[in-house]
């Protein structure tokens, strides 16, 4: 069956640093790709997402590209806050069916 | 202006016992579903609707029987819990069954199976 692959976390960085959270995935056909956040104490939130091959979703500063030939869908960052300290789920979801799979999370910390 | 709602949102109780978990929106979506979350926060989907009606049961055990009374609820009953059923239930809701309608979450209830 579909499935999604995450770096195991928990992964802590300082402020202003380069953050890259690996997310690969198996399933047949075209899935749409997704992130999903999550903050403490809180529901999931849709944080970027990206429908088709070589789309790239973008979203407060966030961004990751649909890569077909590795199968992948990585979520960089280019400087982190601490307000981004959060868990960060990527999923898939199979030619427009609302059934999302999830990876595990990976747990981010910001340091001042 | 809560968009997801859901009752309550810490529960504690005895192994054996039944409960209910109560969920909302006022998004005027179509379609809703109920996440299970372990403590090793992982997320897997139970359930979802789409007006009222049952259109995703995963491999979950009789012992869990969601309720769609209206639209815009979607309520979880569990029976005879047990300890494993401890975890983070979340509610959702999108406009659509499409993975092209982003899903949206309540906060999430806390259940503790004693």
């Amino acid at each position: 069956g579909d499935s999604v692959t995450q770096m195991e976390g928990p992964v802590t960085l300082s402020e202003e640093a380069f953050l890259t959270i690996n997310c690969t995935y198996t399933a047949t056909g075209y899935p749409s790709l997704f992130w999903y956040v999550q903050y403490p104490g809180e529901g999931l939130q849709l944080l970027l997402k990206a429908t088709k091959a070589d789309d790239k979703g973008s979203n407060k500063g966030f961004e990751a590209t649909y890569r077909k030939e590795t199968t992948s869908f990585h979520l960089e960052k280019g400087s982190v806050q601490v307000s981004d300290s959060a868990v960060y789920f990527c999923a898939l979801a199979q030619g427009g069916s609302e059934k999302l799979v999830f990876g595990k999370g990976t747990k981010l910390t910001v340091n001042p | 202006d809560t968009a997801v709602s859901q009752t309550p949102k810490y529960l504690v109780t005895q192994m054996g016992n039944d409960k209910s978990i109560k969920c909302e929106q006022n998004l005027g979506h179509d379609t809703m579903y109920w996440y299970k979350q372990d403590s090793k926060k992982f997320l897997k989907i139970m359930f979802s609707y789409n007006n009222k009606e049952l259109i995703i049961n995963e491999t979950v055990p009789n012992r869990f029987s969601p309720k769609s009374p209206d639209k815009a609820h979607l309520n979880l009953h569990i029976n005879s819990l047990e300890l494993g059923d401890s975890a983070v239930y979340f509610c959702a809701s999108s406009l659509e069954a499409s993975s092209y309608n982003e899903q949206f979450f309540g906060p999430g209830t806390r259940l503790t199976v004693l």
